[in-house]
């Protein structure tokens, strides 16, 4: 299987910071990589997927970025919205996992 | 639109069984395959369980062997058969679609149903 490994755990940010996810796998993910959106009580949210491409509905201060083994979500301007935990998930094998998670909190 | 709602959760000894399913609408079901995916408490997100459209399964190795998935496509509802249940297999379990091909992304979910292992 390919194990997902996000950094940070967790990130103190405040509104209007340029935030920036890693996400890096055992082996590659070529570009079949998504990234999720969870809040409190709440099923995730896909925002991104094959690496880059940005769901409809997405704000567009959310991007993606990577191929292969590394890969990054960049959150341009954090709003109030996006304080939330966030997974990335490979889908290069029929096996598909997820990140272990990284919170974004209020600094 | 899009809908999943599963059913089926609840209190379960360890050792016992339950299923779960997950009824979907908005899309036609039997052209996209399906997963489970759980959360244990305070956890993150794990991949449980996926199904083709044509109905071929896929397991993470903590279940395999205990967990069955199936699909009806003529109700347009896919279900998991839990057996041999553990307290580790406590979790939020979500219904999700899959994009176009598999593997995929999750595109859509459900809102969860709680199963809780315990004596």
């Amino acid at each position: 299987d390919i194990q997902m490994t996000q950094s940070p755990s967790t990130l103190s940010a405040s509104v209007g910071d340029r935030v920036t996810i890693t996400c890096r796998a055992s082996q590659s993910a070529e570009t079949w990589l998504a990234w999720y959106q969870q809040k409190p009580g709440k099923a995730p949210k896909l925002l991104i997927y094959k690496a880059s491409t940005l769901e409809s509905g997405v704000p567009s201060r959310f991007s993606g970025s990577g191929s292969g083994t590394e890969f990054t979500l960049t959150i341009s301007s954090l709003q109030p919205d996006d304080f939330a935990t966030y997974y990335c998930q490979q889908y290069n094998s029929y096996s598909r996992t997820f990140g272990q998670g990284t919170k974004v909190e209020v600094k | 639109e899009v809908q999943l709602l599963e059913s089926g959760g609840g209190l379960v000894q360890p050792g016992g069984s339950l299923r779960l399913s997950c009824a979907a609408s908005g899309f036609t079901f039997s052209n996209y395959a399906m997963s489970w995916v759980r959360q244990a408490p305070g956890k993150g997100l794990e991949w449980v369980s996926a199904i083709s459209g044509g109905g071929s399964p896929y397991y993470g190795g903590s279940v395999k062997g205990r967990f069955t998935i199936s699909r009806d496509n003529s109700k347009n509802t896919l279900y998991l058969h839990m057996n041999s249940l553990r307290a580790e297999d406590t979790a939020v379990y979500y219904c999700a679609k899959e994009g176009e091909w598999e593997p995929n992304y999750f595109d859509y979910w459900g809102q969860g149903t709680l199963v809780t292992v315990s004596s």
